[in-house]
């Protein structure tokens, strides 16, 4: 499967824990997107990357979040001292040269007791 | 800002019944319009898009025309399946100016098709 991947899929953790999010985009695909959704509501973006750099962030992005995408390739989100209102889907999406069209992993849903 | 208003739900409908999901926006200058389709347990999946006015998306039946006049880009589905049951979100695109096509989302409209 040439898809977007994402890993781990489910995460629980108590109020105050780090926790860190992989996502692996389509091989050929140099540009990344993070969203996150929460119950009920459409995704909402976070931040981007072209290759390794990061070139949007989000207001939603607070300092407890960290992206990275070391070597244009696979891409973490990290959360520090994670918050009940944490608690969300994390996207991953992937765009090639054909702009426009982003490809969605499945999501890392996170829940925050 | 830009915006995305779609219709909510749920809709429960018949199999075989006619589909219409409501979705108008709000932007400045020439979005590219999309629906995107959720599975339960699922990422987002790309159903169809449309890059100007008066463009149609259709993708498995599904179809989608862009109406810039109405600013609109309504979904619909003359005989729907069971198995299209899902949920469906109308999300716009436009350069940011510093690199994305970052997307807005509506806040989705969960359909579910009964035998």
């Amino acid at each position: 499967d040439t898809g977007v991947s994402q890993d781990p899929r489910h995460k629980i953790t108590k109020r105050g824990q780090n926790v860190t999010f992989r996502c692996d985009p389509i091989s050929e695909h140099n540009r990344l997107y993070w969203y996150r959704q929460t119950l009920g509501q459409g995704p909402e973006f976070l931040t981007y990357f072209q290759n390794e750099a990061q070139l949007e962030k989000s207001r939603l992005l607070s300092d407890r979040f960290s992206a990275e995408r070391p070597k244009g390739s696979f891409s973490t989100l990290e959360i520090q001292r994670t918050e009940q209102g944490d608690s969300a889907m994390y996207l991953c999406a992937s765009e090639g040269a054909r702009r426009e069209t982003q490809y969605f992993g499945p999501g890392t849903r996170l829940l925050v007791l | 800002g830009n915006s995305v208003t779609q219709m909510e739900g749920p809709v429960t409908l018949s199999e075989e019944a006619f589909l219409t999901i409501n979705c108008t926006y709000t932007a400045t200058g020439y979005p590219s319009l999309f629906w995107y389709v959720q599975y339960p347990g699922e990422g987002l999946q790309l159903l169809l898009k449309a890059t100007k006015a008066d463009d149609k998306g259709s993708n498995k039946g599904f179809e989608a025309t862009y109406r810039k006049e109405t600013t609109s880009f309504h979904l619909e589905k003359g005989s729907v399946q069971v198995s299209d049951s899902a949920v469906y979100f109308c999300a716009l695109s436009r350069y940011s100016g510093a690199g994305s096509y970052q997307l807005t989302f509506g806040k989705g409209t969960k359909l579910s098709v009964i035998p």
